[in-house]
């Protein structure tokens, strides 16, 4: 069945920049799109973006604008997001999500000096 | 962007009771909305989606309904698996935004 398994946890200082990993499987990884959200500590979710896995076309949210990109690998049926100058307030757990059905089971980041 | 306000922040149910959950969008979203479960330390869970159609395995006593701002999930008798927090998200719009949620917890 289709899965999302992400990279590990990671630990960050300020101003550093962070690549989350999200392999697909069971599932044909060009017809799909693959959205990222973060959840800060108690927070609601927060959408990033999204890429296109056949196409590779992208789209991001103005929040994150300039400081986030999203790539994929199709061979690797694998989707990536980096996240730069980080701080204090980027401290989460981001998700990678295939449309709205199937989710990674999240990678904490956490930003301390 | 558009703005989802869910309410009660809070809904205290006894097991067996009915639960109802709101979710108000800033403008129209159409049937575009899911509704997530979510339970600590875990990724949320697709319950329902175009407003309202159950996921793939998803009791029957979830429900949704609604179109344009207004939307409803209703838990008919919950089990204790149900309590968690509950969020809706549109996906008719670019940024997809979320609700802050509704945690239903055990009376």
């Amino acid at each position: 069945q289709a899965q999302l398994v992400q990279s590990g946890a990671e630990v960050k200082k300020p101003g550093a920049s962070v690549q989350v990993s999200c392999k697909a499987s069971g599932y044909t990884f060009t017809q799909f799109a693959m959205h990222w959200v973060r959840q800060a500590p108690g927070q609601r979710l927060e959408w990033m973006g999204w890429i296109h896995g056949g196409s590779g076309d992208t789209k991001y949210s103005q929040r994150f604008q300039g400081r986030v990109t999203i790539t994929r690998d199709t061979s690797a049926t694998t989707a990536y997001m980096e996240l730069s100058s980080l701080r204090s307030e980027d401290t989460a757990v981001y998700y990678c999500a295939r449309g709205e059905d199937i989710w990674g089971q999240g990678t904490l980041v956490t930003v301390s000096s | 962007e558009i703005v989802m306000t869910q309410s009660p922040a809070t809904l205290s149910v006894s097991p067996g009771e009915r639960a109802t959950l709101s979710c108000r969008a800033s403008q129209s979203v159409s049937r575009n909305l899911v509704w997530y479960q979510q339970k600590p330390g875990q990724a949320p869970r697709l319950l329902i989606y175009g407003a309202s159609t159950r996921a793939t395995g998803i009791p029957a006593r979830f429900s949704g309904s609604g179109s344009g701002t207004e939307f409803t999930l209703t838990i008919s008798s919950l089990q204790s698996e149900d309590f968690a927090v509950y969020y809706c998200q549109q996906y008719d719009n670019w940024p997809r935004t979320f609700g802050q949620g509704t945690k239903v917890e055990i009376k």
